[in-house]
């Protein structure tokens, strides 16, 4: 059972905007940065938001975050096959001194 | 480019040992923290344990502590795990991650992966 919560599962058509929600508590999301990291199938994870939706090098501006009390959300607009992947979300916990994850959300293109 | 390349993965008994190896290069190794971080078959990421740049601190997850140890060779450019009394539970892969920066915590997040070696504790 992840700390943070995730839907399993997401779906959505080419150009599509989908949202992926991260449901977390006062001591992770509540008061701290959320970050959001893509795994492709067969990949290693790779960052894709930190900070308050800031993006690393080579991560386009269709990928952006938003948060709202304890929970966050990774929106995904203009959407490609190639977003077919799963998404996770992270953040430190003041409580338990370490990093959470979500379990993480399943993406299909349709 | 920030490579990191996870070995030492395998099947192994349970209550046996294990040691994972994370070589990594394309940035200064001892200027940045270090974790393992594990995914159990069809689930979620699991952190599992962090070291400091220098190697003086480490940190671990309750489900790990006192059964596995990390450590690094800054000199090798190399991080380590040895996972001792193992369980089936253990089982999962195994990735090394790196911090933005030299230490633990909330301003440290992970921005670079490995790809992972896989774990099988079973008999």
């Amino acid at each position: 059972q992840s700390v943070l919560t995730q839907p399993p599962s997401a779906s959505g058509t080419p150009g599509q905007r989908v949202t992926i929600s991260c449901s977390g508590s006062s001591s992770n999301i509540g008061s701290n940065y959320v970050y959001w990291y893509q795994q492709l199938p067969g990949t290693a994870p790779k960052l894709l938001i930190y900070r308050n939706n800031q993006r690393p090098s080579g991560v386009p501006d269709r990928f952006s975050d938003s948060k709202s009390g304890t929970s966050a959300s990774l929106a995904i607009s203009g959407l490609r096959s190639e977003d077919e992947a799963d998404y996770y979300c992270a953040a430190w916990d003041d409580s338990l001194s370490g990093w959470v994850f979500g379990g993480g959300t399943k993406l299909t293109v349709l | 480019e920030v490579q990191l390349v996870e070995s030492g993965g395998g099947l192994v008994q349970p209550g046996g040992s294990l040691r994972l190896s994370c070589a990594a290069s394309g940035f200064t190794f001892s200027s940045y923290a270090m974790s393992w971080v594990r995914q159990a078959p069809g689930k979620g990421l699991e952190w599992v344990s962090t070291i400091s740049g220098s190697g003086g601190s480490t940190y671990y997850a309750d489900s790990v502590k006192g059964r596995f140890t990390i450590s690094r060779d800054n000199s090798k450019n190399t991080l380590y795990l040895q996972m001792n009394s193992l369980r089936a539970e253990d089982t999962a892969v195994y990735y090394c991650a790196k911090h933005s920066g030299y230490s633990y915590g909330e301003n440290y997040y992970f921005d670079y992966w490995g790809q992972g070696t896989l774990v099988t504790v079973s008999s």
